[in-house]
């Protein structure tokens, strides 16, 4: 069975432009979070989305957002780069919302120039 | 906000000798809790988890020892292996969010 996948792998931006990064999840899994994990940094949680209703944000701007779709891939869009935006966007599914494990993807690996 | 944090940034051990890895958390709210390994270029990879209503729970070579006492958490891996060189995070979990530490670096001597 395949993972989580997520794409692209590496792009690179400038500043005030827009990223779409994509993620499918496993299989059955319902759950899909996304994570900001900058250089040296543990994952920073961005967003939660379980049957397509989000569940949870933190605390990051308006600049970013998410959505789920039926077949519950998911999409982090990000607005306005800037650079302080460079960073591996890790991706996780989980089978439900809550206390589950979350089996993370390779992440996508964003640098703003 | 939450802190989960670890006590040493580093940690270097021989092959073949055991590893700990600590953790402390802040949150006496939080409920679940999981250990995750993470190689260069990879996403993090699931080690082992543990429940707030269990003080210990063991893995292959992994054990996770849980203080709700003093909000610690710690990772043993036994007989370190060159394969275990990695960084390791642990995770909170309340609500519907996990929050990560900023991880421990292992390294194993050969």
């Amino acid at each position: 069975d395949a993972g989580v996948t997520q794409s692209p792998t590496h792009l690179i931006k400038t500043r005030g432009q827009h990223v779409t990064l994509r993620c499918s999840p496993i299989s059955g899994h319902k759950s899909v979070s996304w994570y900001q994990q900058v250089l040296g940094q543990g994952p920073q949680f961005i967003f939660q989305y379980y049957e397509k209703e989000e569940r949870g944000r933190g605390n990051f701007p308006d600049r970013f957002s998410a959505r789920q779709f039926p077949n519950y891939s998911s999409e982090l869009n990000v607005n306005a780069l800037l650079l302080g935006d460079s960073a591996l966007y890790l991706c996780a599914s989980a089978w439900g919302s809550g206390a589950n494990v979350l089996t993370f993807g390779a992440g996508s690996r964003l640098t703003v120039l | 906000g939450e802190s989960v944090g670890l006590h040493l940034p580093t940690l270097s051990v021989q092959e073949g000798d055991n590893s700990i890895i600590n953790c402390a958390y802040s949150n006496s709210a939080s409920d679940y809790f999981i250990w995750y390994k993470q190689e260069s270029g990879k996403g993090p990879q699931f080690i082992i988890d543990i429940r707030s209503n269990m003080d210990k729970r063991q893995g292959q070579r992994v054990t996770v020892l849980l203080n709700k006492t003093v909000k610690h958490l710690s990772l043993q891996i036994a007989a370190t292996q060159p394969g275990d060189s990695a960084v390791y995070f642990c995770a909170e979990n309340t609500g519907n969010q996990f929050y990560f530490g900023t991880g421990t670096s292992l390294t194993v001597i050969p």
